[in-house]
């Protein structure tokens, strides 16, 4: 697509229903990035999936949090149980994925905003 | 962590250049520097890299000190519409891989 997409673009649930949000990446990348932004606050890196190689979860805050990307393109991040701490908007990125010492351009997408209540 | 520092926030006078400092005095390598920006509600915006050479595109200029320890972002004319958080970034290894960590970024106001 001509952008990065993310589904849905809001969402209320209850605390400790369990969330899916989507992230449809811009063809071609190999590179996706979740991000978490809470309201007033910087990103947070949460994973990122590069290529074949395995997932970098280093930014997971809890093991209620699992994301996966399906034939290198779409990608879901679950959130089991949720909680009202985790009410925030979650943005989404991907880029070509170039190796590190060429630049590497991300875009994002509008995000998902979760309220937990 | 974050590999950059900036001021936390800012005012600029419309019609003026803003100048956005960062500070990314442990940059080894080839690890280029990267500016986004973020209006309020909506998802980070790409704005302008670079590796040692300052670098112009429509939107802004940057300028990277010899040393590679620091730069500034400019927008030559500040409007109302430049209102928002920018992010400095340096693209390098953290936790085993190499991916985008943002900082708190700077927050800029543009006055009328």
């Amino acid at each position: 697509g001509a952008g990065v997409s993310q589904s849905p673009s809001n969402k209320v649930t209850e605390k400790g229903k369990d969330v899916e949000l989507r992230c449809d990446p811009i063809s071609g990348h190999t590179a996706l990035y979740w991000y978490r932004q809470s309201l007033g606050q910087g990103l947070e890196f949460l994973i990122y999936f590069q290529g074949n190689s395995a997932p970098d979860k280093s930014g997971l805050p809890s093991d209620r949090f699992s994301a996966e990307r399906t034939g290198g393109s779409v990608s879901t991040l679950t959130i089991q149980r949720t909680q009202q701490e985790d009410s925030a908007v979650y943005l989404c990125a991907s880029s070509f994925g170039s190796r590190w010492r060429f630049p590497d351009t991300i875009y994002f997408g509008e995000g998902s905003w979760l309220t937990v209540v | 962590d974050a590999k950059t520092t900036q001021p936390t926030s800012m005012d600029c006078a419309e019609g003026r250049a803003a100048n956005l400092p960062c500070n990314h005095s442990t940059i080894s390598g080839n690890e280029y520097v990267y500016w986004y920006r973020q209006i309020h509600s909506q998802g980070p915006q790409y704005i302008i890299h670079g590796l040692k050479n300052n670098e112009t595109n429509e939107m802004a200029s940057l300028i990277i000190t010899e040393d590679r320890k620091s730069s500034t972002l400019i927008l030559p004319h500040a409007t109302l519409r430049d209102t928002a958080v920018y992010y400095c970034i340096v693209r390098g290894r953290t936790s085993g891989t190499y991916k985008y960590i943002f900082g708190t970024g700077t927050r800029l106001k543009v006055l009328a």
